[in-house]
């Protein structure tokens, strides 16, 4: 099983509105990460978590708040967001550790901006 | 800053045909993985490489790890109208695996 979970698949949220963003996996995977994809664009890394503790931080604005309660979840909370914001938003896991680093990417969250 | 290269930027085949595209940095990298990207969906792993002049293959799809480390190819077989989308290189330059850098993409259409 390689499934990385996403949800909401699709959001739509005002400026001032706080939302947040889940992910999941169930692949014993100890890495996670978020990433932001513009249309026509690669993905852009945002944050790294590696073994819970956030490891990279793509030089993120603060209105992205990362959150790693457990081995097997990944949150983004959202606030006070800017219509450039919208976008494709992209959780993906990796095992850490031995000689493999495959990252292994969820459905994404399509995020407008209003 | 890492920096990725792909050509062609877009294609245009005809279904049966083969696929070459390739993937250039002026750095040297460590791992090479290869991804394609359907729309409004995530980009689903083809390949990974881990060792320089490594050929590995996946069903119609074979991908290459340069010998000089700064490279790499993806070769598609046979083409079928569901290779249409988008293919992403994705290098890491780390020994912890975290950090990958995206190459901007090649756009493959099949016609039938």
């Amino acid at each position: 099983d390689t499934e990385v979970t996403q949800t909401p698949k699709h959001l739509v949220m005002g400026m001032t509105n706080k939302k947040s963003l889940k992910c999941e996996q169930h692949m014993g995977h100890r890495a996670m990460y978020w990433y932001k994809q513009k249309a026509k664009k690669p993905p852009e890394l945002m944050f790294v978590y590696s073994y819970e503790k956030l490891s990279i931080n793509e030089s993120v604005p603060s209105r992205f708040s990362p959150e790693c309660p457990n081995s097997s979840l990944l949150n983004l909370h959202l606030h006070a967001l800017q219509p450039e914001d919208s976008a494709l938003y992209l959780c993906a896991s990796s095992p850490t550790a031995g000689e493999t680093y495959e990252q292994y990417f969820g459905p994404g969250t399509r995020l407008t901006v209003t | 800053g890492q920096q990725l290269n792909q050509s062609p930027q877009s294609m245009f085949i005809q279904e049966g045909e083969d696929v070459s595209m390739n993937c250039t940095s002026s750095s040297i990298f460590n791992t090479w993985l290869w991804y394609k990207q359907d729309p409004g969906e995530g980009p689903v792993l083809l390949i990974a490489l881990y060792k320089a002049g490594e050929l590995t293959s996946n069903g119609r799809l074979t991908a290459q790890f340069g010998i000089t480390r700064k490279d790499s190819f993806l070769n598609i077989s046979a083409s079928i109208p569901s290779d249409v989308g988008i293919y992403f290189c994705a290098g890491q330059k780390d020994n912890y695996g975290q950090n990958f850098v995206f190459g901007p993409g090649t756009r493959l259409s099949v016609l039938p």
